[in-house]
Parts: C-alpha cells; sequence; structure tokens
C-alpha cells in the first residue's frame, strides 16, 4: 500500500519567496492533517480536514499561511512570504473515519528559508 | 485540554538492556493514547495506541505500554534493547478519538550503546 506521499523532500529558497507543500493521503482516509516540526516548539497542529473541508486552522500561524484540500487526494500548504521563522519539518498525515484510527504520516518536507 | 510530558528527552541503554520512556498525559476525557517512533529524516510510524480494550497494550518490534489511570501514566517499555531501536519516541494524545488531532510530548531520544 502506498502511504502519505509528501513532495518536495527538501525545499531551500530565500526569504520572501512563495512556498508549496504537497501531499497525497491514502486512499479512503477522510482526515488530512498538516503538522510542523521545529526544535523549539516540537510537533504541533497547524490545520487539519475531514472530507476536504478545513475543521480547525487555529494552529496556522499568521496570514502568511494558507492550505487548501481540492480533492480527496491531494492537499497543499503554501507560504507566502516565507520567512527564516518559517525552516521547520512539515509533516502530512490521514487517518480513515472511525474510533480510535491512528494518523499515517508521510515522510514530511524539509524547509529551509534562508 | 490535553497535554502529554515526557520524562528525559535523552535516554541511553546498553544493548540488550530495558528500555523504559516514560510519558503522562493530562486529559479531562477518556484518552487516546498513541506512541510513534521517529527515525532519522523519516516521518513518524505508529508503534502503538491504547483502545481501552487492555490496559497492556503490544505494538510493534517488542515494545509495549501500560496504561495506568491512577497515575495517568502510559509508560513504553521493551525487554532487551537492539541497535536498531534507536530513534526519537514521541507519546501523544488526541481531543476526542484518534480522527481529531495529537497533541505531542516534546519527544525522548534513545540511544542503544553496544
Amino acid at each position: 500500500d502506498a502511504g502519505v506521499i509528501q513532495s518536495p523532500r527538501h525545499e531551500v529558497t530565500e526569504m520572501g519567496q512563495e512556498v508549496t507543500l504537497r501531499c497525497k493521503p491514502i486512499s479512503g482516509h477522510d482526515y488530512l492533517f498538516w503538522y510542523r516540526q521545529t526544535m523549539m516548539r516540537g510537533l504541533e497542529l497547524l490545520i487539519y480536514f475531514n472530507n476536504n473541508v478545513p475543521i480547525d486552522d487555529s494552529g496556522m500561524p499568521e496570514d502568511r499561511f494558507s492550505a487548501k484540500m481540492p480533492n480527496a487526494s491531494f492537499s497543499t500548504l503554501k507560504i507566502q512570504p516565507s520567512e527564516p521563522r518559517d525552516s521547520a519539518v512539515y509533516f502530512c498525515a490521514s487517518s480513515p473515519t472511525g474510533s480510535n484510527q491512528p494518523q499515517h504520516f508521510g515522510d514530511g518536507t524539509r524547509l529551509s528559508i534562508l | 485540554a490535553q497535554s502529554v510530558t515526557q520524562l528525559g528527552s535523552h535516554v541511553s541503554v546498553s544493548e540488550g538492556a530495558l528500555v523504559l520512556l516514560r510519558c503522562n498525559y493530562s486529559s479531562s476525557v477518556p484518552p487516546y493514547l498513541f506512541w510513534y517512533v521517529q527515525y532519522p529524516n523519516q516521518g513518524l510510524q505508529l508503534l502503538l495506541k491504547y483502545t481501552s480494550a487492555a490496559t497492556l497494550v503490544k505494538g510493534i518490534n517488542g515494545f509495549e505500554a501500560e496504561f495506568k489511570k491512577s497515575e495517568t501514566s502510559f509508560h513504553l517499555t521493551k525487554p532487551s534493547a537492539h541497535m536498531s531501536d534507536a530513534a526519537e519516541y514521541f507519546c501523544a494524545v488526541s481531543r476526542i478519538s484518534g480522527n481529531t488531532p495529537l497533541v505531542f510530548g516534546k519527544g525522548t531520544r534513545l540511544s542503544v550503546i553496544a
């Protein structure tokens, strides 16, 4: 079975540029989550979707961040304009509907903003 | 609000020794608890989950965890450490069910000494 697929795996760009991270969840999973991992703050939720609808975006740092899920098999996280403090590893995870279903994580995108 | 505390950011054990990674949770509702492992440059992989069907939960790679409500703990153990167990381990709790976002502990890095 294909797992959660994220692209790119690594992204290095200059401050002020637009960054787009992509995620393909596991087929049949109704929930999609975006997390960010940093040394200072650990793993924290940015936003999550259910059936392509954003449910909670309270973790999105500021208006520079936006996320979409146009269909059940694709989601994007966009940062515009990017800043050095956005440097982190961004993870996408998905899970099926059902009580106590675990989340399956992608390998992450390591983002460096210079 | 749910929270998780992992005691010890770094644990070092000898190969063949007992592994004990500590996790305490705070939850106003019966918790859904998980342990994940992260190998370098990879995403998080589920080790085990608490389902409320049994207080002792067995996971992959010989790991197990015991849910103790009176101590609000969910410690992870393995009787005999192997070199391949060296990784970062995260305890997590979800708000209501596995379909809701995870709140992670800060993680414990496990080193295994030959």
